[in-house]
């Protein structure tokens, strides 16, 4: 298995460019999650879908942020316009079905630099 | 308005030695934990897990001690190695939910 694959693995770009981030999550994983990773605020969760459903998205910042999960095997995380504040590192993850024992595989992360 | 609380950004600590890295949360509805390390220019990689039923679980190395009243959790590493060098992340979920939230993590390093 290949894990959770993001792209791209580096992203620089100027203040109001769109940027579009996306991720494979594992086969037979059902839940998807966004995170951002920035020095002040650590790990937050942006949006999680289940089956490909949004199911909670109270974490995207505003709506300059939007993410999509057109079939089980793919996701994209869009921001448009950009802006320098933007700048952390993206992180996808998904998990099986099932409870009690889920835990999260994330990809490698997607650094994204907004000038 | 952080749910789950590192209060220590970095622990230094000598090859050998017990690492004790500490998690807060205040949400009493959480009853699933994890915590996940995680390496430079890489993804966070699970570690241990612990539900709300047990205040114990060990593996290998690293055991996480769960203190329910005392909304706190602890993660030991003994003994330590410089591998071992890294961000620690604790997380939290609600139903043994898959929505984790996570603290902002702890640097710890290992010094031979």
């Amino acid at each position: 298995d290949a894990g959770v694959i993001q792209s791209p693995r580096h992203e620089v770009t100027e203040m109001g460019q769109e940027v579009t981030l996306r991720c494979k999550p594992i086969s037979g994983h059902n839940s998807l999650f966004w995170y951002r990773q920035t020095m002040m605020r650590g790990l937050e969760l942006l949006i999680y879908f289940n089956n490909n459903v949004p199911i909670d998205d109270s974490g995207m910042p505003e709506d300059r942020f939007s993410a999509k999960m057109p079939n089980a095997s793919f996701s994209t995380l869009k921001i448009q316009p950009s802006e320098p504040r933007d700048s952390a590192v993206y992180f996808c993850a998904s998990s099986p079905p099932g409870t009690g024992a889920n835990v999260l595989t994330f990809g490698a992360g997607s650094r994204l630099t907004v000038l | 308005d952080q749910q789950v609380k590192q209060n220590s950004p970095s622990l230094s600590v000598q090859e050998g030695r017990i690492s004790i890295l500490n998690c807060d949360y205040t949400n009493s509805m959480f009853d699933y934990f994890l915590w996940y390390k995680k390496y430079p220019a890489e993804g966070p990689t699970f570690l241990i897990s612990i539900s709300s039923i047990k205040d114990k679980n060990e593996d290998g190395r690293f055991t996480v001690f769960l203190n329910k009243s005392a909304k706190h959790l602890s993660l030991h590493i003994v003994p330590s190695q410089p591998g071992d060098s890294a961000v620690y992340f604790c997380a939290a979920s609600r139903n043994y939910g898959q929505n984790f939230v996570f603290g902002p993590g702890t640097r710890l390093s290992v010094l031979p």
